[in-house]
């Protein structure tokens, strides 16, 4: 699996839009982006995922480069229940687990 | 749906004891696999299943067992705990394995090993 790097952490105002970026320079083309985030050691929850094209759900949206060597996560209307360290992770098809790096640390601030 | 569930929440063991770790979907999710978080560390593999009846190693895979007799469950034992295992385990699933198949995690059994 293609290797990514995060910042080690970012803050956020309250009610703002949350940008956090990823890069994965060496990514193939059957990698797919995941996004996950762990809130104060619960278990990971899944944020989004894709392989090419944007992609938007309810919680947020993911903007893939159109060379597919970076990623930015999107939430666009942040709130303290969204602090939490976010990952960034590429899974290969086919393969079985998911390779969580030291991911980024976001926090809200009201 | 209850999801993924995990008991206990919390154990302390004793160096030389062993215990299972429970873990249990109610999604017919064929894929289960057990993870373990050191603190401040991302989370590694240590064994997985894609199906009842058939189980594999992760990246560390020593000092534990599994088995997979159901599609719903998939216990984690350890044989005779180490310090070392002291850690956070958290049990996942999904459809498959396919990296197109959201995982779910669990909420996780904190281990302390004396």
């Amino acid at each position: 699996d293609a290797k990514t790097t995060q910042p080690t952490s970012m803050d956020c105002a309250e009610g703002r839009a949350a940008n956090l970026p990823c890069n994965h320079s060496t990514i193939s083309g059957n990698e797919y982006v995941y996004w996950y985030r762990q809130i104060h050691s619960q278990g990971p929850q899944y944020i989004i995922h894709g392989l090419k094209n944007n992609e938007t759900n309810e919680m947020a949206s993911l903007i893939i480069t159109e060379d597919r060597k970076s990623s930015t996560l999107i939430l666009p209307h942040a709130t303290l229940r969204d602090t939490a360290v976010y990952y960034c992770i590429v899974r290969a098809e086919g393969a079985q687990k998911l390779v969580f790096g030291q991911g980024t640390r976001l926090t809200i601030n009201p | 749906n209850a999801g993924v569930t995990q008991t206990p929440k919390f154990q302390v063991l004793k160096t030389g004891q062993s215990m299972t770790l429970q873990c249990a979907q109610d999604m017919n999710h064929e894929y289960m696999s057990w993870y373990r978080q050191d603190p401040g560390m991302g989370l590694r593999l240590i064994h997985y299943s894609v199906g009842a009846g058939i189980t594999d190693q992760g990246e560390v895979p020593n000092g534990y067992n599994v088995s997979r007799s159901t599609t719903e469950d998939f216990p984690l034992r350890l044989l005779s705990a180490a310090p070392s295992q002291t850690s956070v385990y958290f049990c996942a699933s999904s459809y498959g394995p396919d990296a197109q198949e959201t995982q779910y995690f669990g909420p996780g059994t904190r281990l302390l090993v004396l």
